[in-house]
């Protein structure tokens, strides 16, 4: 166990909808990564917050918003999903910002289906 | 663009054997190399992590090199075991805080 919590576990939803997903990070990390993952793509990153900021961005379509809110943990919303949204949605914490080198605890993720 | 490979074929080899796998890079120029463990379903678990300065890394059975004339890193599980069935991945990280993975590679250890 990371100590890293995603919910929901599951998520089945149609074309158009949108979705929030939530994370969790390990206790006194106070960065959050957020990742897709795709059976023909890999693990992709999409947006790095780092104590309530937004820190670094990856390929993350402007259909998708995340924040971290005061608490730390943060939220994922994907809007309009088209079927190629379906994919693993993972999380990652890590203890700080501009620690290079630093390790990422992964959460257990998120497994979007769009119909 | 910045491109990771890692064998998509799986590597099956029997138990006490040494697995060996492989990650290249091009077009990019990384500070550090991570390895992690992905189980069907679950979240990537980090294994070790090697800086460009350094050729080469243990942890228990686990072994990695780096070769940043090559652009390669090489990744060896020793007496391999069933347990250590999973999908590999290796990731870039370069002056920020992003990490590039590769896609992975399968490997099956048989007893």
């Amino acid at each position: 166990d990371s100590g890293v919590t995603q919910t929901p576990k599951h998520l089945i939803t149609a074309t158009g909808q949108r979705v929030t997903l939530r994370c969790s990070p390990r206790s006194g990390d106070l960065s959050v990564y957020w990742y897709q993952q795709s059976l023909d793509q890999g693990l992709q990153f999409l947006i790095q917050y780092y104590n309530g900021e937004e820190r670094a961005k990856g390929n993350i379509l402007e259909r998708f918003s995340a924040q971290q809110f005061p608490d730390l943990h943060s939220e994922l919303n994907l809007s309009s999903l088209e079927l190629g949204d379906s994919a693993l949605y993972f999380c990652a914490s890590s203890v700080a910002a501009g620690a290079l080198q630093e390790t990422q605890y992964f959460g257990p993720g998120t497994r979007l289906l769009v119909l | 663009s910045q491109k990771i490979e890692q064998n998509s074929e799986a590597l099956n080899i029997q138990e006490g054997k040494t697995a060996t796998l492989t990650c290249n890079y091009t077009n990019y120029s990384p500070a550090y190399l991570q390895w992690y463990r992905q189980d069907p379903g679950r979240g990537p678990v980090f294994l070790l992590l090697i800086r460009e300065n350094e050729k080469e890394k243990r942890k228990e059975r686990l072994k990695v090199t780096f070769d940043t004339t090559l652009k390669q890193s090489l990744f060896h599980i020793t007496a391999s075991q069933p347990a250590d069935s999973a999908t590999y991945l290796c990731a870039l990280g370069g002056n920020t805080d992003k990490l590039i993975f590769g896609t992975g590679t399968r490997l099956q250890v048989f007893p």
